[in-house]
């Protein structure tokens, strides 16, 4: 079992739609990183969080430590969004500052 | 403002071949990584560099060697490649661990024959 969890590992969505796409990880955590994978390949930076909501425009990241469960939100979806979302957690109890990765979710919007 | 930058975007190598990839960031970022991704795997750490004048084994460094040139530059170097390196090889920077913001180059897509 991954320390590292996403769910669903494919979505498919209509424009408009509200997105949800889940983390949960095995371990105690510092950190928690949402990335965003282009078709392209490149990777982006999301959010990175620690504790409670971040919100940047349309997408909103949600961390509950307790759970050890995270979800990445997504409203009003848009073509655009279509990508590979990617959660990393940054573990407290690793002996080196590495980050591990789930194995993404890959969103498509249809127009 | 490149960014993290990486060269070169393709690779294709024979086995047993050498090479080296370069990376350079002008963030002044303290932290460096070397990454791969392959497919229905998430993305694994090969070597990091917490600062200037130190690396550390990620985990899946055999088959790698690791230079931070200066605070700028980081490469990898593959001494004799084999068809289990083939994949897409990203380096990262940030400005001080794993508990800043991530910032990616382009990645370099190497196939070994």
């Amino acid at each position: 079992k991954n320390e590292v969890e996403q769910s669903p590992q494919n979505l498919t969505a209509q424009e408009g739609e509200f997105i949800t796409i889940n983390c949960s990880y095995s371990v105690g955590i510092s950190a928690l990183h949402w990335l965003q994978q282009h078709p392209g390949g490149g990777i982006v930076s999301l959010f990175m969080l620690s504790s409670g909501k971040k919100k940047h425009g349309r997408l909103i990241a949600t961390i509950n430590i307790q759970e050890k469960h995270s979800s990445l939100h997504i409203t009003a979806s848009h073509p655009r969004d279509s990508a590979v979302y990617i959660c990393a957690a940054r573990g407290v109890s690793y002996n080196t500052d590495k980050l591990i990765f789930g194995t993404g979710t890959r969103l498509q919007v249809f127009p | 403002n490149a960014g993290v930058t990486q060269t070169p975007k393709f690779q294709v190598l024979k086995t047993g071949q050498s090479m080296t990839l370069q990376c350079a960031q002008d963030m002044n970022h303290n932290s460096m990584y070397w990454y791969r991704q392959d497919p229905g795997m998430g993305l694994r750490l090969i070597y990091y560099s917490a600062s200037e004048g130190t690396t550390d084994k990620g985990e899946v460094p055999n088959g790698y060697n690791v230079s931070r040139l200066n605070k700028r530059e980081f490469s990898l170097r593959l001494e004799s490649a084999a068809p289990s390196q083939t994949s897409v090889y990203f380096c990262a920077s940030s400005p001080r661990g794993t508990s800043y913001e991530q910032y990616f180059g382009p990645g370099t897509r190497l196939t070994v024959t």
